[in-house]
């Protein structure tokens, strides 16, 4: 079965501090894709990230970096020195290659508040 | 116009009301989704378009019509609708089966049925 958990359904912090927000995902594909995406307040879905599952190097991009490992089946994502532009809904997602459609399953989401 | 764009952006309808939600996409996809998101809830995959086929359907009410015209055009009509059908309508695009699929996302629909 393919699932996607995260667990913190809200966090808050304060400015400049680092966060990160936890996804677990469970499938039997050997071959399937982890997602991110960002959700501000004006409902547009963004997209940050994609990784396989052949490709466990960890990626950092300006303040935002993944540390995917497939031993705990978790892709988590730390926001460094979060500024109040971090809050939003983040969601993580999965898909598995062979899927017809391309369908993605969504974790719940965890809504980010960065307070100044 | 670049990306996923919707319109209209926010919509406000009486049950015995017929609206129409379009979308389109300016990146060459040949795939087309329509995801409803109530509020604290997680998002839904409603259709699923590929090469202006429904290959998806998740037991979707009747009153909730998908059509796809060509690849970059997706509608959802919408006819005596239910107040808990109230929710953010998002539409996405991907090109299928090039692996990995990244779906891109529009704006969404605001929809308040009273």
């Amino acid at each position: 079965a393919q699932k996607v958990t995260q667990a913190q359904t809200e966090i808050s912090v304060v400015e400049k501090e680092d966060v990160t927000l936890d996804c677990v995902y469970e499938t039997r594909d050997t071959t399937y894709y982890l997602f991110w995406y960002k959700q501000p307040p004006s409902g547009e879905l963004v997209f940050l990230i994609r990784r396989n599952s052949f490709d466990e190097q960890n990626e950092i991009s300006g303040r935002y970096s993944w540390n995917f490992q497939k031993s705990t089946s978790s892709f988590n994502f730390t926001i460094t020195a979060s500024q109040v532009v971090d809050s939003a809904v983040y969601f993580c997602a999965l898909s598995e290659a062979n899927n017809q459609g391309g369908k993605l399953i969504f974790g719940q989401g965890t809504e980010l508040s960065v307070k100044p | 116009e670049t990306g996923v764009t919707q319109t209209p952006r926010h919509l406000v309808m009486g049950m015995t009301n017929k609206k129409s939600l379009k979308c389109e996409q300016h990146l060459g996809h040949n795939a087309m989704y329509w995801y409803k998101q109530s509020a604290k809830k997680p998002l839904e995959l409603m259709f699923v378009y590929s090469l202006e086929e429904r290959v998806e359907n998740n037991s979707v009410p009747s009153r909730f019509s998908p059509e796809c015209p060509n690849s970059s055009h997706l509608f959802l009509h919408l006819h005596t609708l239910q107040p808990e059908d109230s929710a953010l309508y998002l539409c996405a695009s991907s090109q299928l089966p090039t692996a990995p699929q990244t779906q891109y996302f529009g704006p969404g629909t605001r929809l308040l049925v009273l």
